[in-house]
C-alpha cells in the first residue's frame, strides 16, 4: 500500500532559517499534499501538487515533487516562530475511491 | 471560511460502553471521511462515504464500527463497543472532489476509553 514517509522526524531551527521536509512514498499518485497539525487540533491543508508537476509555491511555501523517485519535499522559507508545529505529507491515488494516506509526520520547532 | 465541526471536543467512556462521535462537514461537500489519530502516531484513514455508502473502509473499521449521514448536515461515527485501544482522537474530514481536492478537517474528538 503507498505510505507517505517523511524525515527528518524531528527538526529544530533558528527563526530566520530555512526549513526542509522530505517525503517519499511507494506507489503512484494522483497528487501530494501537505498538512500542517499544530498540537492537539486539526489539519489544515498547506498545498496540493498534481502527479504532472514538479514545483508548487504558495507564499513561503515551496513544494516539490520527483514522481521518479517517488519523493517530495516542503520548503519554508524565512520560518517564524509561528511555524512550530507537525508537517504531514498525505498522498492520493485519485479515482472514485480516493482517500489520503498520510505519513508519519515531522515535529518542526523553531526557535524565536 | 467554512469549516468542519466536530462535537464533542472530549469523550470519556467506560469499556465496553458504545460512543457516537458527531460531525458537521462543509454544506457543500459531497464526500466525507474519519481519520484517527493515536497520541505521537501517524494519521490513519478509517473510512470514507459517499452518496450516503461507504465508498472504502480499512482494517481498522471492523464491525465495531459505523458511519451515518442521518440528515442532511450530520455525519456520525459510532464505536458500539469501545476498547482501551479505541483511545485516539478521531478527525472528520469533507471534501468537494474525489481524488483532486484538498481535504477540511475537524478539530478532532479526543475519545478516551478507561
Amino acid at each position: 500500500s503507498q505510505q507517505g514517509e517523511e524525515d527528518p522526524q524531528a527538526l529544530s531551527i533558528q527563526e530566520g532559517e530555512n526549513a526542509t521536509m522530505n517525503c517519499s512514498y511507494k506507489t503512484s499518485i494522483n497528487n501530494l499534499q501537505w498538512y500542517r497539525q499544530n498540537s492537539g487540533r486539526g489539519l489544515v491543508h498547506l498545498i496540493l501538487i498534481r502527479s504532472n508537476e514538479r514545483e508548487k509555491h504558495s507564499g513561503r511555501l515551496r513544494v516539490t515533487l520527483d514522481t521518479s523517485k517517488k519523493s517530495s519535499s516542503l520548503l519554508i522559507t524565512a520560518s517564524r516562530a509561528a511555524d512550530t508545529a507537525s508537517y504531514f505529507c498525505a498522498t492520493d491515488r485519485g479515482g472514485a475511491n480516493s482517500k489520503l494516506t498520510f505519513g508519519k509526520g515531522i515535529t518542526l520547532s523553531v526557535r524565536p | 471560511e467554512p469549516e468542519v465541526t466536530q462535537t464533542p471536543s472530549h469523550q470519556v467512556t467506560q469499556m465496553g460502553q458504545e460512543v457516537i462521535l458527531r460531525c458537521v462537514p462543509i454544506s457543500n461537500h459531497l464526500y466525507f471521511y474519519w481519520y484517527r489519530q493515536i497520541l505521537g502516531q501517524k494519521v490513519e484513514f478509517l473510512v470514507s462515504f459517499y452518496n450516503n455508502e461507504i465508498s472504502e473502509k480499512s482494517e481498522i473499521f471492523d464491525d465495531q464500527f459505523s458511519v451515518e449521514r442521518p440528515d442532511g448536515s450530520n455525519f456520525t461515527l459510532k464505536i458500539r463497543s469501545t476498547k482501551l485501544e479505541d483511545s485516539a482522537m478521531y478527525f472528520c474530514a469533507s471534501s468537494e472532489w474525489s481524488g483532486q481536492g484538498k481535504l477540511f478537517f475537524g478539530s478532532g474528538t479526543q475519545l478516551s476509553v478507561l
